[in-house]
């Protein structure tokens, strides 16, 4: 059973970049596509990024300038970056995995809470 | 981007009430659309896939359908553990994009 957890700073200041990390055990990560998805507090869930299997990646063009995720598969971890933070960057960040690369997402991590602030 | 559009954003029903959430995309999306289910603190459960498709594990009282670009999620009897928010999101085109929730609440 693949499992996926996220981890990373829960408070970053403004202007700075957030870095989170998606541990994902249970599985290979090469055999899967993913994606981060976040969800301000009590808004609606928005899709930032997706990781082929292949390593290439696509974003939203709302948060392209800004955005970078990688993998590191000797660790089975991808990541996310987002630099130049503003406080609606605040939200739940999801790491989920898209099984067969459809596009929706069958398996999620719990979700970790980043709040920007000074 | 694709506007998904909820409806109701919060309905109340009983045990054993046939319940319906709508979802409407703003441009076509043919059957690629999803249901999820998030109750508070956890993380969205995938529900149906490709408007109609049920996955695995997923009660057979959750039901998708879908007429033009208006897509439907039915519950045909409502159960307490029902109780939860409940999303769209279409992947035709990119950027992916989320319903803004349907929140279900047992009478």
């Amino acid at each position: 059973q693949v499992q996926l957890q996220e981890s990373g700073p829960g408070l970053v200041k403004p202007s700075e970049t957030l870095s989170l990390t998606c541990t994902v055990s249970g599985g290979s990560i090469s055999s899967y596509y993913w994606s981060w998805i976040r969800q301000p507090p009590g808004k609606e869930l928005e899709w930032i990024g997706y990781l082929y299997k292949s390593g290439s990646t696509n974003y939203n063009p709302s948060l392209r300038s800004r955005v970078t995720i990688s993998v590191d598969t000797s660790k089975n971890q991808f990541s996310l970056n987002l630099s130049s933070v503003t406080a609606a960057d605040t939200a739940i960040y999801y790491c989920a995995r898209d099984l067969n690369g459809d596009y929706f997402f069958d398996n999620w991590g719990q979700g970790t809470l980043v709040t920007v602030s000074s | 981007d694709i506007q998904m559009t909820q409806s109701p954003s919060t309905l109340s029903a009983s045990v054993g009430d046939r319940v319906t959430i709508t979802c409407r995309a703003s441009q076509s999306i043919s059957n690629w659309l999803a249901w999820y289910q998030q109750k508070p603190g956890k993380a969205p459960k995938l529900l149906i896939y490709k408007a109609s498709s049920l996955q695995s594990g997923v009660p057979s009282r959750f039901g998708g359908s879908r007429s033009g670009t208006e897509f439907t999620l039915t519950i045909s009897s409502l159960q307490p553990d029902d109780s939860a928010i409940y999303y769209c999101q279409q992947y035709n085109s990119y950027p992916w994009t989320f319903g803004q929730g349907t929140k279900v609440e047992i009478k």
